[in-house]
């Protein structure tokens, strides 16, 4: 079965240093979504892209945070100064219809330092 | 705005028993969709079931089945005959239909299953 697959699966970085976090949906999808999760607190959705824009983002999204679809297969969360309490899993997920079930990757730990 | 509330925040079930999860939500919406995630040990968030709040008839899926209160609004999962691999964290999630996109966690509940 297809799956969301994201890469690294454990990203250490110091503080103020630039984080790249990767994530390659399911090919036949259309809309992708990051969310993260502080550890031991629920998952916030962050933002969601369709048709290479942003279509909803939160109030955690904000001018550190950017979102990019390169080429036809990957999806990036960038967050371009990191501070402490960005420390948390991060999540990519899609779906083929924004009704539809979104299916998640097993998560990136970003850890800072 | 919606919220999703778990009132649970971790609850224990013998092997083989069964187990009901609570989940209420607040919405003004009548046109959204629910679902039950599993999150293991692994940190995957595994999709359990799916409710359209349209539909009265509650959803199943093998051991794993919804009570849908509409009116209540209340969306409760069972898990029949459990097994040692159902213990994980159970996130309920609300989907508002139209053009928002975001799923609205709650913040979950840890099952433990006992041998």
């Amino acid at each position: 079965e297809p799956e969301v697959t994201q890469t690294p699966s454990h990203q250490v970085t110091q503080m103020g240093q630039e984080v790249i976090l990767r994530c390659v949906p399911i090919s036949n999808h259309l809309y992708f979504y990051w969310y993260r999760q502080i550890l031991g607190q629920k998952v916030e959705f962050l933002v969601s892209f369709y048709n290479n824009e942003i279509s909803e983002k939160s109030e955690i999204f904000d001018d550190q945070f950017s979102v990019e679809r390169p080429d036809g297969s990957n999806f990036t969360l960038k967050i371009r100064s990191t501070k402490l309490e960005d420390s948390a899993m991060y999540f990519c997920a899609s779906t083929p219809d924004r009704n539809q079930p979104q299916h998640f990757g097993d998560g990136t730990r970003l850890s800072i330092l | 705005a919606q919220t999703v509330t778990q009132s649970q925040p971790e609850m224990s079930v013998q092997e083989a028993e069964t187990v009901t999860l609570s989940c209420t939500y607040d919405t003004s919406e009548s046109d959204y969709y629910l679902f039950w995630y599993k999150q293991p040990p692994s940190r995957q968030m595994i999709l359990v079931i799916r409710q359209e709040a349209y539909k009265q008839q509650n959803a199943t899926e093998n051991r794993f089945s919804v009570n849908f209160q509409k009116a209540a609004k209340s969306f409760s999962l069972k898990i029949s005959d459990s097994q040692l691999g159902d213990a994980a964290m159970y996130f309920c999630a609300y989907l508002a239909g139209g053009a928002t996109n975001k799923l609205i966690f709650g913040t979950g509940t840890l099952l433990a299953v006992q041998p």
